[in-house]
């Protein structure tokens, strides 16, 4: 059963407008988000991460919205470049057991076109 | 953030034998994990490789198969035994410095079973 869902496998966006990436999941327990991305032959690299009592945290380019009630959250960043083509990973952390184990969506592989 | 290195980046190997793959960290970190991303999926948590102690598994995942070691704070290894070509992957070594924070990833080594 997947906890964390990324239903777009793939988004193709024009260069200076909004990539706007989703996720959902299904466990109430987890409280605590984090955006990955990854580019071929590299390991993820953290981008941003939201708590569960925000509903919003933005860092530069980056905007990580969360909504509780319907288990979304979504990754904004604007204005698009080329070098954000990537495979960008959601994940969440459980509020119980082991805190830091994370459990990740499938992945949004991004393209960014001049 | 960490430094993470890991060894080899890719192999091929032949059905039946097995791998071992290093992760070493620039600095003590409390908690490292191991994750596997098969073709077209998610990262999945394969173990927490604990410091002088066993590995704890997530389900599915086996000592057997998948054993570990953690010496030290800095180093952990994962071999993949006996292995079959549902055992092509990539795999990577993850570390957490504090709690409910992000995790940082090596590079991965992408495993070919023939």
């Amino acid at each position: 059963d997947q906890q964390v869902k990324q239903n777009s496998p793939s988004l193709s966006v024009q260069e200076g407008r909004i990539s706007i990436l989703n996720c959902d999941y299904t466990n109430s327990m987890f409280d605590y988000f984090l955006w990955y991305k990854k580019y071929p032959a590299e390991g993820p690299t953290f981008l941003i991460s939201i708590s569960s009592i925000k509903d919003k945290n933005e860092d530069g380019r980056f905007t990580v919205f969360l909504n509780k009630s319907a288990k979304h959250l979504s990754l904004h960043i604007v204005p698009s470049q080329p070098g954000d083509s990537a495979v960008y990973f959601c994940a969440a952390i459980l509020s119980t057991g082991t805190a830091s184990k994370l459990t990740f969506g499938t992945g949004t592989r991004l393209q960014v076109t001049l | 953030s960490a430094v993470i290195s890991q060894k080899p980046s890719r192999d091929i190997c032949q059905r039946g034998t097995s791998l071992t793959i290093q992760c070493q960290v620039d600095s003590q970190v409390t908690m490292m994990f191991w994750y596997r991303q098969q073709p077209g999926q998610s990262l999945t948590l394969i173990a927490t490789a604990n410091q002088g102690s066993e590995a704890t598994y997530e389900s599915g995942f086996v000592i057997d198969k998948f054993p570990i070691s953690r010496p030290n704070l800095t180093f952990s290894t994962l071999t993949v035994s006996n292995m079959s070509p549902e055992d092509s992957s990539i795999y990577l070594c993850s570390v957490v410095r504090r709690m409910n924070t992000e995790a940082f990833f090596g590079q991965g080594t992408r495993l070919t079973v023939v």
